[in-house]
């Protein structure tokens, strides 16, 4: 079975601090793993994917298959960056079934 | 604009009648799926569809019925409501294939009395 963990469910940090959200996965065969962000009151989207390798709004994420984890990180927390974060998995080929983890709360304290 | 559409944004309702959840994308997309949003649970997969006429029960379908019988359209049916579904609910789509984001709907908060 797979299975996502998000140890936190809040996370506090003052404005321009660095920022690491957990995320621990446990999964049999090869994983797509994703951060999706939902903004207060907005719709979840997308904010990366472990196979694009990109950095988006400054957060960068590297899927570490030794340790299973994908931990979202970011240099310098804006007021902007609060809001709710999801790490999701997904077998790889397809979304045949889609797990979430409980979600970390981010606030940024100005 | 590309978009996922879940209608009602707010529903209360009473144990037993049914109801359902409409959800339609504009996309294109091969791959739809339920969620429901709960405090301390995080998202969870109630059905999702490969295709037309193609669904499968994610972790929580108990209670819960969905059809595919357009590829826009999942609506998602509560055939005998009950207190336990007061939830939110989002509706998801994708290509579907590995990789591809999932793009959800505005959700659609749920009060069974």
């Amino acid at each position: 079975a797979q299975r996502v963990t998000q140890p936190e469910k809040l996370l506090s940090v003052f404005k321009g601090a660095p920022v690491e959200l957990k995320c621990n996965y446990s999964y049999s065969g090869s994983p797509e793993l994703f951060w999706y962000v939902q903004y207060s009151r907005q719709r979840l989207q997308l904010l990366l994917r472990h196979i694009s390798r990109e950095s988006i709004k400054g957060f960068t994420a590297d899927l570490n298959k030794g340790e299973t984890s994908f931990h979202l990180k970011k240099p310098f927390a804006q007021e902007e960056d609060s809001a709710m974060y999801y790490c999701a998995l997904s077998p790889a080929g397809g979304y045949q079934k889609v797990t979430f983890g409980t979600g970390t709360k981010l606030q940024v304290i100005p | 604009e590309a978009q996922v559409t879940q209608n009602p944004r707010y529903l209360i309702t009473v144990t037993g009648k049914k109801l359902t959840v409409t959800c339609s994308q504009n996309m294109n997309h091969e791959y739809m799926s339920w969620y429901r949003q709960d405090p301390g649970l995080g998202l969870r997969q109630i059905y999702y569809s490969m295709n037309v006429e193609v669904t499968d029960k994610g972790d929580v379908p108990e209670g819960y019925k969905v059809s595919r019988k357009e590829k826009r359209n999942f609506p998602l049916i509560l055939e005998s409501p009950s207190p336990n579904q007061t939830s939110l609910y989002f509706c998801a789509s994708s290509f579907g294939a590995g990789g591809s984001p999932l793009h959800f709907g505005n959700g659609t908060r749920l009060t069974v009395t």
